[in-house]
């Protein structure tokens, strides 16, 4: 199976700050990559397909970049609502595999 | 509106048995690969189970082949999974999802499934 790896697993940040958090392939996917963002108590909304494929509704400051083994999500300007965990999703086979999570807290 | 609603949670003994339902409108069922992804507490995502559109394809975690098995009814609108000889390992909350080009556009509300005697 296809394993993710994110970077980092938690990451302070202010509001205004640019982030990026980085999700590695443990093989080539192409290009069969999608972000995830959960608050506490809610399920997951999807952000990016497609590894740069930004989801009607959201916000432009979020960008999604990478092919192959290595992808990024980058959020350009971080907004109080923007704090939350973040995960990264294969889908290169019919066996999904998701990343361990990336926490955003505030700085 | 797209709208999946989870149910069939509850408490129940490691070796027992449950069956997972989800219920979807807004969208024409038949036509989605549907999925479900669990949620253990305090802890990240982890997909257990696909099936495509037409059910001719579907597809487990190896941490539940064998035990669980995903199913549909398209005359019914309905997602199904049924869990057997479940662990404590199982405890989750467990998310009914749609899928579109195998990304999880919509998600139900989750519903959780505690293993425990």
């Amino acid at each position: 199976d296809i394993q993710m790896t994110q970077s980092p697993s938690t990451l302070s940040a202010s509001v205004g700050d640019r982030v990026t958090i980085t999700c590695r392939a443990s093989q080539s996917i192409s290009r069969w990559l999608a972000w995830y963002q959960q608050k506490p108590g809610k399920a997951p909304n999807l952000l990016i397909y497609g590894a740069s494929t930004l989801e009607s509704g959201v916000p432009s400051r979020f960008s999604g970049s990478g092919s192959g083994t290595e992808f990024t999500l980058t959020i350009s300007s971080l907004q109080p609502d923007d704090f939350a965990t973040y995960y990264c999703q294969q889908y290169n086979s019919y066996s999904r595999t998701f990343g361990q999570g990336t926490k955003v807290e505030i700085k | 509106e797209v709208q999946l609603v989870e149910s069939g949670g509850g408490l129940v003994q490691p070796g027992g048995s449950l069956r997972l339902s989800c219920a979807a409108s807004g969208f024409t069922f038949k036509n989605y690969d549907m999925s479900w992804v669990r949620q253990a507490p305090g802890k990240g995502l982890e997909w257990v189970s696909y099936i495509s559109r037409g059910a001719s394809i579907k597809y487990h975690a190896d941490s539940v082949k064998g035990r669980f098995t995903i199913y549909r009814d398209d005359a019914k609108n309905s997602l199904y999974l049924q869990m057997n000889s479940l662990r404590a390992e199982d405890t989750a909350i467990y998310y009914c999802v749609r899928e579109r080009e195998a990304t999880a556009d919509y998600w139900g509300q989750g519903t959780l499934v505690t293993v425990s005697s």
